[in-house]
């Protein structure tokens, strides 16, 4: 079974503050890939980053980086000089590697204050 | 459009009602997905079709919920004899890519209230 547990369900910080949401995975399968999600008050899910299980490699893009440590069944997510355009859901999931379907954590509402 | 649509974006229905949730994807999109968002909550697997061939519905919570994509494009999600735990907001999803798909592309939903 294939689990993503988020334990902050909202956090609030003012504009131009650091934030990092957490995401804690568990899976038995060896090759797996994680994701991140954002979903804005429109409702879709807008697609932000694909890890796999093989590539631990920090990864940053413009204000936001994400952290992957497998040791620790982790993969969070951090955005810097967090703006009001960042308030949002926040969503981890976790899909295996023979499947198609992705597991999704219970989400964090982010909201950034101006 | 360019996105994935969805369509009615709200309904509500009434105890014992069938309902009918469109999603028109990306054109040429090869997989289509079906979540189920309920309030508070991250999205849940309902099913999974490749091109018309619906590979995957074993998240289809009871034989009430019924989908289809029978020419390989745009899909329906039947529900019959609405319950209220059927209220969530459904979410349709599509990728270019067959099995595995990297990335997916949601539409907004349609909020499904169930009275």
């Amino acid at each position: 079974a294939q689990k993503v547990t988020q334990a902050q369900t909202e956090i609030s910080v003012v504009e131009k503050e650091d934030v990092t949401l957490d995401c804690v995975y568990e899976t038995r399968d060896t090759t797996y890939y994680l994701f991140w999600y954002k979903q804005p008050p429109s409702g879709e899910l807008v697609f932000l980053i694909r890890r796999n299980s093989f590539d631990e490699q920090n990864e940053i893009s413009g204000r936001y980086s994400w952290n992957f440590q497998k040791s620790t069944s982790s993969f969070n997510f951090t955005i810097t000089a967090s703006q009001v355009v960042d308030s949002a859901v926040y969503f981890c999931a976790l899909r295996g590697a023979s499947g198609s379907r992705l597991t999704f954590g219970e989400g964090t509402q982010l909201t950034v204050n101006p | 459009g360019a996105g994935v649509s969805q369509s009615p974006r709200y309904k509500v229905a009434k105890r014992g009602q069938d309902v009918a949730l469109r999603c028109d994807p990306i054109s040429g999109h090869v997989s289509l997905f079906w979540y189920q968002q309920a309030l508070g909550q991250g999205p849940e697997f309902l099913t999974y079709f490749q091109n018309e061939a619906q590979l995957d519905k074993s998240g289809l919570p009871s034989d009430r919920f019924f989908a289809e994509r029978p020419e390989g494009s745009v899909s329906t999600l039947k529900i019959q004899r609405t319950q209220q735990e059927d209220s969530a907001v459904y979410l349709c999803a599509s990728s270019l890519q067959g099995a595995a798909p990297k990335k997916l592309f949601f539409g907004s939903g349609t909020q499904l209230s169930v009275l």
